[in-house]
């Protein structure tokens, strides 16, 4: 149990529906990240959120829409998705004190998500 | 953007111990080295940070040298459940973060 929880664990959702997903963290962070993994390959930093303020988007296509209402919650809004876009989505939370300082990542479990 | 390189696949048998070494030739000043642990379907997990000489903890040991343009994860007495794969990463705060391929470690009875 890392202080970060992600739901839901599993989704299976077609490409013209509407979904979310849903990341909170119970550690105090102030920074929070959506992460995308698919199979054998690296992860990929999709979206970075400082003091709630979107500071990275990685042209993440607009398909994915994120949304932080606050330091300890983070959405990952989903629209007509591609089936290319299945893969895990892992949220993670740090303490941000200013570029170059350390940087200790607390990742949550993810969620497995399959368009088809 | 520093850039981080390491082996793609390392080998071990259980009670040896494991040394992963990452090249990062551009890193910055005031970046910090960070090492992430990752098993199948699970999100990385922190194992260890340190910015010059020598770092431990209860799980690894982390050797910087002077130039700070590579480090070594070490991993004493591995056992099965050490089998994963290893990222390394230099930055802060995310903004300059990228995670590379990792080494897969393999650890063999």
């Amino acid at each position: 149990e890392t202080g970060v929880t992600q739901t839901p664990r599993h989704l299976v959702m077609g490409m013209t529906n509407k979904k979310s997903l849903k990341c909170e963290q119970h550690l105090g962070h102030n920074a929070m990240y959506w992460y995308k993994q698919s199979a054998k390959k690296p992860l990929e930093l999709m979206f970075v959120y400082n003091f709630k303020e979107q500071t990275e988007n990685n042209s993440v296509p607009s398909r994915f829409s994120p949304e932080c209402p606050n330091s300890s919650h983070l959405f990952l809004h989903l629209h007509t998705l591609q089936p290319e876009d299945s893969a895990l989505y892992l949220c993670a939370s740090s303490q941000a004190e200013g570029q170059g300082t350390k940087n200790e990542q607390y990742f949550g479990p993810g969620t497995r998500l399959t368009v088809t | 953007l520093a850039k981080t390189t390491q082996p793609i696949s390392m080998d071990s048998y259980e009670g040896q111990e494991v040394n992963i070494t990452c090249s990062h030739n551009n890193i910055a000043t005031n970046d910090y080295i960070t090492w992430y642990q990752q098993f199948p379907s699970q999100g990385p997990r922190f194992i260890i940070q340190g910015y010059k000489t020598k770092v431990t903890n209860e799980v690894a040991s982390l050797f910087i040298p002077a130039d700070r343009k590579s480090s070594t994860l070490s991993l004493p007495r591995v056992s099965l459940s050490d089998t994963a794969v290893y990222y390394c990463l230099v930055g802060g705060n995310g903004q300059n973060f990228v995670f590379g391929p990792g080494t897969r470690l393999s650890v063999l009875p």
